[in-house]
C-alpha cells in the first residue's frame, strides 16, 4: 500500500464550486505539505503543517485553505474554484526527527483539477 | 530570495550518459535532492547530497556538488527509455524556518532508441 494517498485522483468542477482535497500517510510524519505544479513552473508550495496545531503559509495560499484534522490527515480546500486553479496538486510528507539524516520529502501521487 | 534554475528540455539516445544541471543560490542549503516524477505519476526520490560532500555514486547515478559555483548535476549513466521523466532538482535546509524545499522547474529528459 502507498504511503502518501491523495483523494480524488481527477476531479473537474465548475467555477465557484467548493472543492476539498483529501491526503492521508502512513508513514508517520509529523510534516504535511500541499503543492501545485503547473506545466513551465514547477512545485509550489501553497501550505504546510509541521503539527496538529501549526499550519503555515507558503508561497501561493490566497484562495485556498487547509486543515489538518490528524498527524495522518491533510485536506486542502478551494472555497471557490476558478480556472486559474486547473493544476497538479501534490500533498507531500516529512520527518525532522533525531533519527532522520535528511528532511526528505515524500510525495503522494497527485490529483488533477479541473476547473471549468 | 532563493531560487533554484535547471534547463527545461534535454535529449539523449539510449544508451549514452545524461548529465542534467542545476544552480542555486541558497548558501545555506544543507541537503540538495533529485526527485524523478514519471508521466501521471508523483515525484519520486532519486537521491541526495548533503553540502559537504562533492559527489555521492548510486549504481548508475552520479551526482556532483560544486559548492563554490553552486551548481548540482545529476549524471545517468547508460540512459534507458525507462529513464525518460522530468527530474526536479531540490534544495533544502534541515530544521529551516519554513522546513520546505524548493524546487526547480524541472528538466523534462527524452530518451530515444
Amino acid at each position: 500500500d502507498a504511503d502518501v494517498t491523495q483523494t480524488p485522483r481527477n476531479r473537474i468542477t465548475k467555477t465557484g464550486k467548493r472543492i476539498m482535497l483529501e491526503c492521508s500517510q502512513t508513514k508517520g510524519h509529523d510534516r504535511m505539505y500541499w503543492y501545485r505544479q503547473d506545466p513551465g513552473l514547477g512545485l509550489r508550495l501553497i501550505y504546510y503543517s509541521f503539527d496538529v496545531k501549526d499550519i503555515n503559509k507558503g508561497e501561493i495560499s490566497d484562495g485556498y485553505s487547509v486543515s489538518r484534522q490528524a498527524q495522518a490527515k491533510f485536506s486542502l480546500s478551494l472555497e471557490s474554484a476558478i480556472p486559474n486553479q486547473t493544476a497538479l496538486y501534490f500533498c507531500a510528507t516529512s520527518d525532522l526527527g533525531l533519527g532522520s539524516p535528511t528532511d526528505t520529502q515524500y510525495f503522494g501521487p497527485g490529483t488533477r483539477l479541473t476547473v471549468l | 530570495g532563493e531560487d533554484v534554475e535547471q534547463s527545461l528540455f534535454l535529449s539523449v539516445r539510449e544508451g549514452d550518459s545524461s548529465v542534467i544541471n542545476c544552480t542555486y543560490t541558497d548558501s545555506s542549503s544543507t541537503y540538495l535532492y533529485w526527485y524523478k516524477q514519471e508521466p501521471g505519476a508523483g515525484l519520486q526520490l532519486l537521491t541526495y547530497i548533503f553540502s559537504n560532500m562533492d559527489m555521492k555514486q548510486d549504481q548508475r547515478l552520479t551526482v556532483l556538488l560544486n559548492k563554490k559555483d553552486k551548481h548540482l548535476s545529476l549524471r545517468i549513466a547508460d540512459t534507458q527509455t525507462g529513464d525518460s521523466a522530468i527530474y526536479f532538482c531540490a534544495e533544502g535546509e534541515r530544521g529551516g524556518s519554513q522546513g520546505n524545499l524548493i524546487f526547480g522547474k524541472g528538466t523534462k529528459l527524452s530518451v530515444k532508441p
